[in-house]
């Protein structure tokens, strides 16, 4: 079956880089996504990652995908105390839908001033 | 648009009752989506919908879970006999599918079960 795994800790100081990292096990994996989860808030999209590219920039957010070791890394540059809150990798097949998700736990990212 | 809107936000019930969430999507949007996340992880697949036709469930979804979406509008997820094992936030998400490719989904905010 799907599985998704993510480091679980990510702690860094204002204004460095952060790269969150991802693995994932299902090959026919068609979408890989990085959700932000802050408290009390809803999951929201940051970025998506169609699975025959290589990279995707998008403002600070840039997304790397290693289609052969089946792995997915966001990197967050110029991070900002606004940018701590939980990251989750998530994939989708598709099928009949491509809103059916498999998500990682999640990589708790603390930023320090 | 205000969002994906779910109510309650906090949900207490003592095991063995029967409870039900409410989701509202964001209006135009065809497809619905009902996921759980416990404290730790992140949220798992249940239930899908699109209009008001249940395309598919999670082997998760026990036989005490229901969900509906009379009319393809809004969504209800009744949880009956609750468990312990229950208490989860219940995300609901929106978005407009065709199946055909990437689909964007719209969060709520959820609604935090505890069963005592």
């Amino acid at each position: 079956g799907e599985d998704v795994e993510q480091s679980l800790f990510l702690s860094v100081r204002e204004g460095d880089s952060s790269v969150i990292n991802c693995t994932y096990t299902d090959s026919s994996s068609t979408y890989l996504y990085w959700y932000k989860q802050e408290p009390g808030a809803g999951l929201q999209l940051l970025t998506y990652i169609f699975s025959n590219m290589d990279m995707k920039q998008d403002q600070r957010l840039t997304v790397l995908l290693n289609k052969k070791d089946k792995h997915l890394s966001l990197r967050i540059a110029d991070t900002q105390t606004g940018d701590s809150a939980i990251y989750f990798c998530a994939e989708s097949a598709g099928g009949t839908s491509y809103g059916k998700l498999t998500f990682g736990q999640g990589t708790i990212l603390t930023v320090h001033p | 648009d205000t969002g994906v809107s779910q109510d309650p936000r906090h949900k207490i019930t003592k095991r063995g009752q029967n409870v039900t969430f409410r989701c509202d999507p964001i209006s135009e949007h065809n497809r619905l989506y009902w996921y759980r996340q416990t404290l730790g992880q992140g949220p798992e697949f249940l239930t899908y919908f699109q209009n008001e036709a249940q395309l598919e469930k999670s082997r998760l979804l026990s036989d005490r879970f229901s969900a509906e979406r009379p009319k393809g509008s809004f969504s209800t997820l009744e949880i009956q006999r609750t468990e312990q094992g229950d208490s989860a936030m219940y995300l609901c998400a929106s978005s407009w599918g065709s199946g055909q490719g990437f689909e964007k989904l719209f969060f709520g905010s959820g609604t935090q079960l505890s069963v005592l």
